[in-house]
């Protein structure tokens, strides 16, 4: 099982503002995985990085894979109240059962 | 698309009875299914990995004689909870795989357990 370690555990901000969330291990990934859950609900897909340095944009959100794929960091511009939930991260690739790092619960604020 | 199904959505049940959670994959065959807890504001906690036709694997410190797992066909996992007592009450999410390199996972509605 790969450990992760996400960062900050909890976040509270105004909407408008931008905020990074952190997705850290010391092991190396294949791919890794970002998802966000609303209460009550399962977690979605958001995106999957797989190259070391990659950057993928999902509107307002930024996804960039570290190079030494060890980490991701998850960056939202101008956020708004409807990217309130649970970040979480995990190990893609067939090899890796889904164990979740223990997440970002972010709330935005109108 | 791909599409996961829980039922019951929500379930309460007196301490000490059992109660089964369902888990559909609807329209594509998972060799494997994953069962989580989760408890509120917090990650989901895997329980255990369910492989169709043998026996689940369990987390460790997961009681497997509590948490009953069965995958008897590709597109169905059964969670049971025996003997529940009040701390079982949990939102429980199963997830499921077709497997294969890509390992796209898709993830149920959840179920929520009251036991009282």
């Amino acid at each position: 099982t790969q450990l992760l370690e996400q960062s900050p555990q909890f976040l509270s901000i105004q909407e408008g503002e931008n905020l990074t969330v952190y997705c850290n291990s010391s092991s190396v990934f294949s791919s890794l995985q970002w998802y966000r859950q609303e209460p009550g609900e399962g977690p979605v897909l958001l995106v999957t990085v797989v190259t070391g340095g990659e950057v993928k944009k999902l509107k307002r959100l930024t996804f960039q894979f570290g190079d030494a794929r060890k980490d991701s960091s998850l960056h939202i511009t101008a956020a708004q109240p409807g990217d309130t939930g649970l970040y979480l991260c995990a190990p893609g690739g067939s090899n890796y059962k889904l164990t979740f790092g223990k997440g970002t619960l972010l709330t935005v604020n109108p | 698309g791909a599409v996961v199904s829980q039922h019951p959505s929500r379930v309460i049940c007196k301490s000490g009875t059992s109660v089964k959670i369902e888990c559909r994959s609807l329209d594509f065959q998972a060799t494997t299914m994953f069962w989580y807890r989760q408890f509120p504001k917090q990650s989901l906690m895997l329980m255990a990995t369910s492989n169709e036709g043998s026996k689940a694997t369990y987390e460790q410190g997961v009681e497997k004689d509590k948490f009953l797992i069965n995958h008897a066909s590709l597109t169905l996992s059964t969670l049971t909870v025996t003997s529940a007592h009040p701390e079982d009450s949990s939102f429980y999410i199963c997830s499921a795989t077709t497997g294969g390199s890509g390992n796209t996972i898709y993830f149920g509605e959840g179920s929520w357990l009251t036991v009282v």
